[in-house]
Parts: C-alpha cells; sequence; structure tokens
C-alpha cells in the first residue's frame, strides 16, 4: 500500500464547475497535513494546510478524517487558473520533518 | 532575493562532468531538503540537513553528494551521473521541527547526456 494515495485523473472539468480531490494515507500517527499544487515543470507550491476541524480559503476548502485518514480538497467555482497538479502531503512521523508526497491528481478546466 | 532560489535553472551535462548545484534560502529557516522529480512522478526525497547536520540520506548513489555550509546555503554536488538521472532538482526548506511546511525553489532541470 502506497503511504499517501490519490487519484491521478485527469479531472476535465468546465469553469464554474465544483470539483473534489480525494486522499488516503497509511500511518495513523501523522498529524500535519497538506495540499500543494503544482504547475506542468514548476516546484510544487503551498496551496493550505488542513487541520482537524477542516478549514476553508476563498474557494478552497480542506476536510481531514482521521479515522478514516483521508484528506479532501474542494474547489468551487473552478478557474481556468486552477488547471494544475494537486498533491496530498503528509508529514512522516518517524523522521525529521519529512513530507510524503501523493503522485498528484491533475486538474484541467475548460472553458 | 526572496523566498528559496536555486542556481542554475537547467543544465545539460555529460556522464563524466562535475558540476553542482545551489541551492539559497532567504526565510530564516533552519532544515533543508533535496528532492527529485522524474517525469510522471512522485517527488522522491534525497537529503534531509536539520541544523546543518545531515539527518537522513534516502538510499542515494554516492555520485550525488550534499553540502549544506550554512543554514541558509545548500549544494549538490554531481560526478559520473547517468543519463537515468535526468530530472527535476527541487531544493526546499522548513522550520527544523515535525509538522510544518516547506517552501520550494524554482528546481534544476538536468539532462545527463
Amino acid at each position: 500500500r502506497k503511504e499517501v494515495e490519490q487519484d491521478p485523473g485527469p479531472f476535465n472539468v468546465p469553469e464554474g464547475a465544483t470539483v473534489a480531490f480525494n486522499c488516503t494515507y497509511s500511518n495513523s500517527a501523522s498529524q500535519s497535513f497538506f495540499w500543494y499544487r503544482q504547475d506542468c515543470r514548476k516546484e510544487p507550491k503551498l496551496l493550505m494546510s488542513v487541520y482537524s476541524s477542516g478549514n476553508e480559503d476563498g474557494r478552497f476548502t480542506a476536510q481531514l478524517n482521521r479515522a478514516s485518514q483521508y484528506i479532501s480538497l474542494l474547489i468551487r467555482d473552478s478557474k481556468l487558473s486552477d488547471s494544475a497538479t494537486y498533491l496530498c502531503v503528509v508529514n512522516d512521523p518517524g523522521g525529521y520533518n519529512k513530507l510524503i508526497f501523493g503522485a498528484g491528481t491533475r486538474l484541467a478546466v475548460h472553458p | 532575493e526572496t523566498g528559496v532560489t536555486q542556481t542554475p535553472r537547467h543544465l545539460v551535462m555529460g556522464m563524466t562532468n562535475k558540476k553542482s548545484l545551489k541551492c539559497e534560502q532567504h526565510l530564516g529557516h533552519n532544515a533543508m531538503y533535496w528532492y527529485k522529480q522524474s517525469a510522471k512522478k512522485p517527488l522522491e526525497l534525497m537529503f534531509v540537513y536539520s541544523l546543518e547536520e545531515r539527518v537522513e540520506n534516502n538510499s542515494v548513489p554516492s555520485r550525488f553528494s550534499p553540502e549544506c555550509p550554512n543554514s541558509s546555503h545548500l549544494f549538490l554536488h554531481l560526478h559520473t551521473l547517468q543519463p537515468e538521472d535526468s530530472a527535476l532538482y527541487l531544493c526546499a526548506s522548513s522550520q527544523a521541527a515535525s509538522g510544518y511546511e516547506q517552501y520550494f525553489g524554482p528546481g534544476t532541470r538536468l539532462t545527463v547526456t
């Protein structure tokens, strides 16, 4: 079982759509969770941290379910500029600040 | 300069060459990382430096040699690479404690011929 699993997609959605990405992680002792965004041939950029109570940043909402070891990202009112690969990231509790990256879910928003 | 910078941005080298990648962070962090990202693969952690001490070496071949002279600078020395080492090499930094987000530089796109 992979440490962090994501649906690779691609998700092809029209502008204005709502899209949700899911992620599962294998180590129940993980304590920190993030979503990163990576544009083609660019570096990953932090999109948002994920907190136990869930958190929202504009059109983006992240949720965490520790019991199911499941993280989600919801994007509302998709924009063309949201097209990217979204990486689910979880900390490795066994090491120094080591983050485990999922392979990413690709999103393509079309007019 | 702000954030994390990397030089060079692109590098083409032969298998017998020696080159170095440089990373500098301007965020006041005290942990730095090297990652490798090959085409259509997830990020692979190579090395972790925390408070200038190497704390993780993720079974990386000895042809890759990291150096961290201070908390702001990180180098990756390359020698006798193989074509399969062609990839995007990313540097990141964070606070040196578990659970902190990492910030990435723009990467060096390396091609080994």
